[in-house]
């Protein structure tokens, strides 16, 4: 079985300041790791994802996030946060042995960027 | 380039009424298709998915059922709706020619209301 934890339910930041989420996960084998974010009222938009390779990985709009094995981590970052990425984030995890390519998603982490 | 519709965007259903929400991709041929409910704008459940037409996987038992008549779409229903069916709908694809670690891409949402 496949797990993640998300352990903040909010993350508060200033503006300008470096934004970061928090993910572990659990599962058998190799995992193929996932953020998302979610606006209100709208579906989920892909930002970055990890399969192999480099441990850090770059996504849309600044983001990045660091694989970490030893620690199963995945946490996501930004080295300076604006207002408009006040939002919700998800972390998701698979692996090849998972059917369908079914992702299981960590219980979401709500950012909230002030001026 | 790919992209996913879902509609309704709002439904307002009384209790036992029937459901169908609807779901199409267009620009890819053989998507996985997923369904996930979304309460209080947190966690995301996987309801179904499907590998190919005629296809349905059920992750939880439910008062809700999938349906895929057609390469590149996919239906939700119920015969009869409870106050619990309320929630987020999101329809999901990804591609299966790039199964390993494929990225899953949302559609923007069904609001459910049941009253």
């Amino acid at each position: 079985a496949q797990s993640v934890a998300q352990p903040e339910d909010q993350v508060n930041v200033a503006e300008g300041n470096p934004l970061t989420v928090k993910c572990t996960y659990s599962v058998s084998g190799n995992p193929y790791l996932f953020w998302y974010v979610q606006y209100p009222n709208r579906g989920l938009q892909f930002l970055l994802k990890y399969i192999t390779g480099d441990n850090l990985v770059k996504g849309s709009y600044g983001f990045e996030a660091e694989f970490n094995k030893s620690q199963t981590s995945f946490h996501l970052k930004k080295p300076s946060a604006l207002v408009s990425d006040s939002a919700l984030y998800f972390c998701a995890v698979s692996s090849r042995a998972a059917a369908g390519n079914k992702l299981t998603f960590g219980g979401g982490t709500r950012v909230l960027v002030k001026p | 380039s790919q992209t996913i519709h879902q509609w309704p965007a709002t439904l307002v259903q009384p209790v036992g009424s029937p459901l169908s929400l609807e779901c199409t991709v267009e620009g890819t041929s053989n998507p996985n298709l997923y369904w996930y409910r979304q309460a209080a704008g947190r966690g995301l459940q996987l309801l179904f998915y499907s590998v190919g037409i005629g296809q349905i996987s059920s992750e939880v038992p439910q008062n809700l059922s999938a349906s895929r008549p057609q390469d590149r779409q996919f239906i939700l229903s119920s015969k009869k709706l409870l106050l619990s069916d309320s929630g987020f709908y999101l329809c999901a694809w990804s591609a299966v020619g790039a199964a390993v670690g494929g990225e899953q891409f949302f559609g923007p949402g069904t609001r459910l209301t049941v009253l």
